[in-house]
């Protein structure tokens, strides 16, 4: 059974920072791009970063360019993705979703069950 | 940049067909994908590449692509179809979601 499981969530001054992991099982990490994807309280979904199978190319949505960084490692079927001066509009559930790279064309196949960030004083 | 306009709500009677359009400039030439998100659940993928389904995903969903709209269709919608759906779609390495589409069925 393939499981995402997202960690490191929680409450969070503006202009701090977090990490958020995502755990994979089930599945061979390295045949799988990886994706964060973030819901604001009663939004819809907005796709923030990704991440190619051999960590040699990252693409981010403006939103967050220059402040959120992706990174995984293979080692530990982990994707992260560091944030840095989180305003209250980062406010949201953030899922991360795996890409397999055999696809056509890039999916979101699997989804974690997300982790809920909120930046507030 | 690339924008997907989706209407905020559908409505359709249990065992009718319902229609859910995803417009964007060029859409037709990209591919589309729709994903179903049920209250406090994750988003699932229910239709890749247009009009393929993933394994799993009943035989119900359908979809389609040419112009400026992207299209789900459920024929013989069930309660269990109640959700709210996403298309989505690249623009160059960016992905862009539409605003989601809420499915009511009564």
């Amino acid at each position: 059974e393939v499981q995402l499981v997202e960690s490191g969530g929680g409450l969070v001054q503006p202009g701090r920072s977090l990490r958020l992991s995502c755990a994979v099982s089930g599945l061979t990490f390295s045949d799988y791009w990886m994706h964060w994807v973030r819901q604001a309280p009663g939004k819809g979904l907005e796709w923030l970063s990704r991440i190619n199978d051999d960590d040699s190319d990252t693409s981010y949505a403006d939103s967050v360019k220059g402040r959120f960084i992706i990174s995984r490692d293979n080692a530990k079927n982990t994707v992260y993705l560091q944030m840095n001066s989180l305003r209250a509009d980062d406010t949201a559930v953030y899922y991360c979703s795996a890409d397999p790279l055999q696809s056509t064309a890039r999916i979101f196949d699997y989804w974690g069950l997300g982790t809920q960030v909120t930046v507030s004083s | 940049s690339l924008d997907l306009t989706q209407p905020p709500s559908v409505s359709v009677s249990p065992g009718q067909t319902a229609s859910i359009p995803c417009f964007g400039d060029g859409l037709g030439d990209k591919y589309a994908c729709w994903y179903q998100q049920k209250p406090g659940q994750s988003p699932v993928l229910v239709m890749y590449q247009d009009s393929k389904r993933p394994s799993g995903i009943p035989e119900r969903f359908s979809g389609s692509n040419s112009g400026n709209t992207a299209t789900l269709t459920i024929s013989g919608t069930q309660a269990m179809d109640e959700a709210d759906y996403y298309c989505q779609a690249w623009d160059s390495s960016i992905a862009v979601f539409g605003g989601g589409t809420k499915l009511t069925v009564l």
